[in-house]
């Protein structure tokens, strides 16, 4: 079975700087992986989503996350921060086959707090 | 292009009340469609999905049920609320194995 773990529930940072926030998976197969965002009271936004490929996948507003298979990661990465980044970020995985349906598996997510 | 819809936005009900959340999508056919409820610093569990029209599929046991009338439509229902039914819910759809898409979120309080 296929869990996720993000070990940041918050991470607080300054305007303009950068940020990553952590995401690692555990699977016995290859899995589909995603970023989700949501704003307060709102539903989640799909950030970008790594299927195959190339391991570095650019997103909207920004972002960008890199997989790395042996480290069982991806993490998401903005190398300047605006306030309106502020959110909360889901990490999410699907195994790519196993039926039709896509069951994402989600982490319990990181509030990103965004400073002046 | 696609839209889903999810309403209520805010709900407060009264514990032992019946409850009827519903969500449309617009834009696609044979959708799969997915309940997620999300609870403050636990991430978002999965509720039921189905694949088609009368299929239902529950991932956990609970207060609640699920029910897919027409294809584009998913009701979560539950005839008795508890407390611990309070949540924020969230509908999704997606194509197969590719992303999901999210409604905008209904937030249940039972009082």
């Amino acid at each position: 079975a296929q869990s996720v773990t993000q070990l940041d529930s918050q991470v607080p940072v300054f305007e303009e700087a950068p940020v990553e926030l952590r995401c690692n998976y555990s699977s016995s197969v290859s899995v589909y992986l995603f970023w989700y965002v949501q704003y307060p009271n709102q539903g989640l936004q799909l950030l970008l989503k790594y299927l195959s490929g190339s391991t570095l996948v650019k997103g909207i507003n920004g972002f960008e996350a890199e997989f790395n298979k042996s480290q069982t990661s991806f993490h998401l990465r903005k190398p300047s921060v605006h306030i309106s980044d502020t959110a909360e970020y889901f990490c999410a995985v699907s195994p790519p086959y196993g039926g039709a349906t896509n069951k994402l598996i989600f982490g319990t997510g990181t509030l990103l707090a965004v400073q002046p | 292009s696609q839209t889903i819809h999810q309403w209520p936005a805010t709900l407060v009900q009264p514990v032992g009340s019946p409850l009827s959340l519903e969500c449309t999508v617009e834009g696609t056919s044979n959708p799969n469609l997915y309940w997620y409820r999300q609870a403050a610093g636990r991430g978002l569990q999965l509720l039921f999905y189905s694949v088609g029209i009368g299929q239902i599929s529950s991932e956990v046991p609970q207060n609640l049920s699920a029910s897919r009338p027409q294809d584009r439509q998913f009701i979560l229902s539950s005839k008795k609320l508890l407390l611990s039914d309070s949540g924020f819910y969230l509908c999704a759809w997606s194509v197969r194995r590719a992303e999901a898409f999210f409604g905008q979120g209904t937030r249940l309080t039972v009082v």
